[in-house]
């Protein structure tokens, strides 16, 4: 079936070092969604892209969707302890159902 | 604008009871969903409605898990009866048309469920 897979699936960091999420499909995607969730919160959503090779900035976070539109990444730059969390792709299939890749929890130390 | 209203927030059952979950969604909004997450693991969608219609149940186990949404509005989501796997976070998220493809969806604070 249809697959989203997310690496890592943990991140320990230093505060200000650099952190990066992967996502890959199985199949290609029609758009893909970056969620955050924060320990016992639900998820948030942050971002949305569309088109093949797109790239959108929201402060210190680099989002980017592959040419191919089966692949993604996340970038945060100068980690703070705030970004703690779980961050989510959800890549959206040509039915239309939303599918969440497994998550990369990020843990930053002060 | 007030967000996606779930209840209750916790709940404890002992395995082979009932339970029902209760979501709100953003008001206005046609679609309304629910997603199972368990420990460590991404959102699963259960059951998609848009207004008052089932657009995709295909995950939903429908010898144990119901969900109706009769007015278009509100929502609620049974398991009868449990078993110790359903122990997770539902989570209930809505979003304004959902079939389109660039739509947002908004999720509540979630029920967690833990059966013993």
């Amino acid at each position: 079936g249809q697959q989203v897979m997310q690496i890592p699936q943990y991140q320990h960091v230093q505060e200000g070092e650099d952190f990066t999420t992967y996502c890959n499909s199985s199949t290609t995607l029609s758009n893909i969604q970056w969620y955050k969730q924060r320990p016992g919160g639900h998820p948030v959503f942050l971002i949305q892209l569309v088109k093949s090779g797109e790239v959108k900035k929201q402060k210190r976070l680099t989002f980017q969707f592959g040419e191919a539109k089966k692949n993604s990444s996340l970038h945060i730059t100068a980690t703070q302890t705030t970004d703690v969390g779980t961050y989510f792709c959800a890549g959206r299939v040509w039915t239309g159902k939303l599918i969440f890749g497994q998550g990369t929890t990020l843990q930053v130390k002060p | 604008e007030a967000g996606v209203a779930q209840s209750p927030r916790y709940k404890i059952i002992e395995k082979r009871q009932s339970v029902a979950f209760w979501c709100n969604p953003i008001s206005g909004h046609a679609t309304l969903y629910w997603y199972q997450q368990i420990l460590g693991q991404g959102p699963k969608l259960l059951i998609q409605f848009q207004n008052n219609g089932v657009v995709d149940d295909s995950q939903l186990p429908k010898d144990r898990f119901s969900a109706e949404r009769l007015k278009g509005v509100d929502s609620t989501l049974k398991i009868q009866p449990a078993k110790l796997e359903d122990s997770a976070v539902y989570l209930c998220a809505s979003s304004l048309e959902g079939v389109r493809a660039r739509d947002t969806q908004y999720f509540g604070p979630g029920t967690r469920l833990t059966v013993l």
